[in-house]
């Protein structure tokens, strides 16, 4: 298993400013993912995030928009740049090391752009 | 493509009769598919987990589900509905490559009556 944390856990953000989300892991892990979650729906794929080499986006998500950090096997950064009030969501890192083992999620950060 | 649908958006049932939520995916080979749960401002928590192995799956609190390929179903159940079972519960498949980037379905809202 993996024990995951996010930093922070919930903030209120003026548009306009810029977020970093951060996630470090209790163990060395080859993938990690980053999801958004918008209010009542379920959890999108924004990109994953790959140590040593740029982050893989999903259609409809940029990295201008998205930028990812990756610096080593625990940790990694998701910013949500330039902010509106329509990327207010709850932001969710995961880990996972194959495809029929269990995904392992962060608590999550609530985001509210004001 | 893989893709998950879950057939109903929200489920009322009475505490202590059955709970049936149901899943049907899309997959193009031998799927890996999941059941989590998301308790209001809380992680997602693994309840099952299928991998190819039997295809009745048990998991925690009494949840089970069985994988049943001529139908292209995955769904939850469990005997006894709790009250502490209410929660939205999301049905994942697993996208084809090497590491467990995983597609999730739109929900399902399980409300207890007492």
């Amino acid at each position: 298993s993996a024990v995951i944390s996010q930093k922070p856990s919930r903030d209120i953000c003026q548009r306009g400013t810029s977020l970093t989300i951060q996630c470090q892991v209790d163990s060395q892990v080859t993938m990690m993912f980053w999801y958004r979650q918008q209010p009542g729906q379920s959890l999108t794929l924004i990109a994953t995030a790959n140590q040593g080499s740029e982050a893989t986006y999903e259609s409809g998500f940029v990295i201008d928009k998205f930028p990812i950090s990756r610096p080593n096997l625990t940790f990694s950064t998701l910013t949500v740049s330039n902010m509106s009030p329509e990327d207010s969501s709850i932001y969710l890192c995961s880990v996972g090391e194959g495809r029929d083992t269990e995904a392992f999620f962060g608590q999550g950060t609530r985001l509210t752009v004001v | 493509a893989q893709s998950v649908t879950q057939l109903d958006s929200h489920v009322s049932v009475s505490e202590g009769t059955p709970v049936l939520l149901r899943c049907n995916y899309s997959s193009s080979y031998s799927p890996s598919l999941f059941w989590y749960v998301q308790h209001p401002n809380k992680g997602l928590q693994l309840l099952l987990k299928y991998t190819s192995a039997a295809t009745l799956v048990k998991g925690i609190n009494g949840f089970e589900a069985e994988f049943k390929k001529s139908e292209t179903s995955f769904h939850l159940t469990k005997p006894s509905a709790h009250m502490s079972d209410a929660a939205e519960y999301f049905c994942v498949v697993s996208r084809y490559s090497s590491a467990s980037k995983i597609i999730f379905g739109s929900g399902t809202r399980l409300s207890i009556r007492p």
